[in-house]
């Protein structure tokens, strides 16, 4: 069964930094390119970055591309999330999600809370 | 940036009948669209991928169709467990873009 659990949200202060890691079981980690999604309280949902299965190749929103470093280490299945200079508007729940094989967010984990305030 | 616009945003319907939900896209995405479902508290589910593929264990009440700019989802007959809101999503092009979502409320 695959799981994807999130951890590391919590309450920032803005200008902050921030980790986000994503535990990975059930399938093999190694293989498939992986993402995180967000979604801010009440609203829907944005795309945030993408690493693919090797890590070689990153992707980022503008909204986050310079503040935001996605990572992978592939020996401990585990994908995460460096967020720097934090903003308001950055507060969400953020999701990790796996891809398929054709690049589509097949699963999700549970998400965590990211809330950036003074 | 492709942008990603659905209708409508909110279906009143009754269980049993039927949904049609739209996505149409500021520029062809091919068939590169994927439809998800998000329940309160909730992470999304994947339904509908590369517009007309259902993902593993959806229900068969479940369609996609469409290419190109437009794209629509359809619930044969809604169940009480499919009340929820329904985003779009293209990979046809970085960056990933969602829909700003269909929600379909008990009528």
């Amino acid at each position: 069964e695959v799981q994807l659990l999130e951890s590391g949200g919590g309450l920032v202060q803005p200008g902050g930094s921030l980790r986000l890691s994503c535990a990975a079981s059930g399938f093999t980690f190694s293989s498939y390119a992986m993402t995180w999604v967000r979604q801010a309280p009440g609203k829907g949902l944005e795309w945030v970055s993408t690493i693919n299965a090797d890590g070689g190749s990153t992707f980022y929103a503008d909204s986050v591309k310079g503040r935001f470093t996605i990572s992978r280490d592939n020996s401990k299945n585990t994908l995460c999330l460096q967020m720097n200079s934090l903003r308001a508007e950055d507060t969400a729940v953020y999701y990790c999600a796996k891809y398929s094989s054709d690049w589509y967010d097949d699963y999700w984990g549970q998400g965590t809370l990211v809330t950036v305030s003074s | 940036e492709i942008v990603l616009t659905q209708s409508p945003a909110t279906l009143s319907l009754s269980p049993g009948e039927r949904a049609t939900l739209s996505c149409r896209a500021s520029q062809s995405v091919s068939s590169y669209l994927a439809w998800f479902q998000q329940k309160p508290g909730q992470a999304p589910r994947l339904l509908i991928y590369d517009a007309s593929n259902r993902a593993t264990g959806i229900p068969a009440r479940f369609s996609g169709s469409g290419s190109g700019t437009d794209f629509t989802l359809t619930i044969s007959s809604l169940e009480p467990e499919d009340f929820a809101v329904y985003y779009c999503q293209q990979r046809g092009n970085w960056p990933r873009t969602f829909g700003q979502g269909t929600k379909v409320e008990v009528k």
